[in-house]
């Protein structure tokens, strides 16, 4: 099956420092990998999808990119963090027409 | 995709059934309807889908209206580990994890 591995757990960042959230998948080849980013006491929002290595679309325009430098690694990142970067922000991948989350990264900037 | 409309909130006894209802009035041909839910601080869970027929698994049944206009998710037998935020979402087939999640219903599981 499956597996999602997202880390750190927790982070707290100052305002204006970078960022670099890594997302790794097991147990599927070529998936479709997503970052999902949900603010405190709101829904999850769509930020990036990728469905190969070096694909990457953008759903909303924000400080933040991704990049995908191997099948099965997903990387988002941020030259410079802003306040409103906090949140919970997951991986996830689809398969069986179904969506897979990991565990998740709360950042908090600050 | 189609918007959903759910209840903000509501409780269930342990032991009993939950109802979960969802509003698609705007529903494609060609819509899915997802059931997900989130408990707190953890990523979120796939439940249940279904196309126009009712569906059953492991977790819980789904069903869906003649018109596809509506839908109601069911827990059988709510546990407490069943408190958790439930999204019901519908999502064409041209791209499976491209969800569009709403507010969803805060679900109270009480001894």
């Amino acid at each position: 099956s499956q597996t999602i591995h997202q880390w750190p757990a927790t982070l707290v960042q100052p305002v204006g420092s970078p960022l670099s959230l890594e997302c790794t998948v097991e147990g599927t080849s070529n998936p479709n990998l997503y970052w999902y980013r949900q603010a405190a006491g709101r829904g999850l929002q769509l930020l990036f999808y990728s469905v190969g290595i070096g694909q990457i679309s953008s759903e909303v325009p924000q400080n933040l990119s991704a990049s995908r430098p191997q099948d099965r690694q997903f990387i988002l990142s941020s030259k410079k963090l802003l306040l409103s970067d906090s949140g919970f922000y997951l991986c996830a991948l689809d398969f069986d027409e179904k969506l897979f989350f990991g565990s998740g990264t709360q950042l908090s900037v600050l | 995709d189609a918007k959903t409309t759910q209840p903000t909130s509501m409780d269930c006894a342990e032991g009993r059934a939950a109802n979960l209802p969802c509003n698609h009035s705007t529903i494609s041909g060609n819509e899915y309807v997802y059931w997900y839910r989130q408990i707190h601080s953890q990523g979120p869970q796939y439940i249940i889908h279904g196309l126009k027929n009712n569906e059953t698994n492991e977790m819980a049944s789904l069903i869906i209206t003649e018109d596809r206009k509506s839908s109601t998710l069911i827990l059988p037998h709510a546990t407490l580990r069943d408190t958790a935020v439930y999204y019901c979402i519908v999502r064409a087939t041209d791209s499976w994890g491209k969800l569009q999640f709403g507010a969803g219903t805060q679900v109270v599981v009480t001894p």
